[in-house]
């Protein structure tokens, strides 16, 4: 059985650090991408970045480039997503997803950030 | 980026009633497109990708549909289990872009 399990989140200071976890599970994970989906309160969903199954390549949305860097180790099973110059507008809860070919097959039960002085 | 409009933003239906969610890309999408189902509280799960297939353990009942570059989800008889939020979203380029959701409520 798939499993994605987020941790790190809470509340955080506007532009301070913020590094949130994924350990996956039941799946061979470096053969898969990975992805972090948001979702602010009571809005719709965005993707956020994306890392190739060697984590050879990265890609984000704008308004998180360079402020958010995505990795993975792919010994641990584990992905990481280091957010940086943290806004209130980054508010969500993040979801860990697998990526496959650009949609995202198995979701994590989420973790909430909170940027907020 | 492009631009997925989805409509309607919410719909009341009766139980065993066919329902159809669609969303326009503002460009060429192929069959790029994935629909996902998020429950009360819960994460999302997928239904479709590519546009037409059924990803694992989703019932029948669903079914995905292109037109050029309309698509559609199809609910062909409404379960109770089926309420939530629908959104539909591209694969085709980045940014990866989300429809708003449609609201699906029992009637």
């Amino acid at each position: 059985e798939v499993q994605l399990v987020e941790s790190g989140g809470g509340l955080v200071q506007p532009g301070r650090s913020l590094k949130l976890s994924c350990a996956a599970s039941g799946f061979t994970f470096s053969n898969y991408y990975m992805a972090w989906v948001r979702q602010a309160p009571t809005k719709g969903l965005e993707w956020v970045a994306s890392i190739t199954n060697s984590g050879g390549s990265t890609y984000y949305r704008d308004s998180v480039k360079g402020r958010f860097t995505i990795s993975r180790d792919n010994a641990k099973s584990t992905l990481y997503l280091q957010m940086d110059s943290l806004r209130s507008e980054d508010t969500a809860t993040y979801y860990c997803t697998r990526d496959e070919e650009w949609s995202f097959d198995y979701w994590g039960q989420g973790v909430m950030v909170t940027v907020s002085s | 980026d492009i631009q997925m409009t989805q409509s309607p933003a919410s719909l009341s239906a009766s139980l065993e009633e066919i329902v159809t969610i669609t969303c326009q890309a503002s460009q060429d999408i192929g069959n790029w497109l994935a629909w996902y189902q998020q429950k009360p509280g819960k994460s999302p799960q997928l239904l479709i990708y590519g546009a037409t297939s059924l990803a694992d353990g989703v019932p029948s009942r669903f079914s995905g549909s292109r037109s050029g570059t309309q698509y559609s989800l199809k609910i062909s008889r409404l379960q109770v289990e089926d309420i939530g939020i629908y959104y539909c979203q591209q694969a085709s380029s980045a940014p990866y872009t989300f429809g708003a959701g449609t609201k699906l409520e029992l009637k």
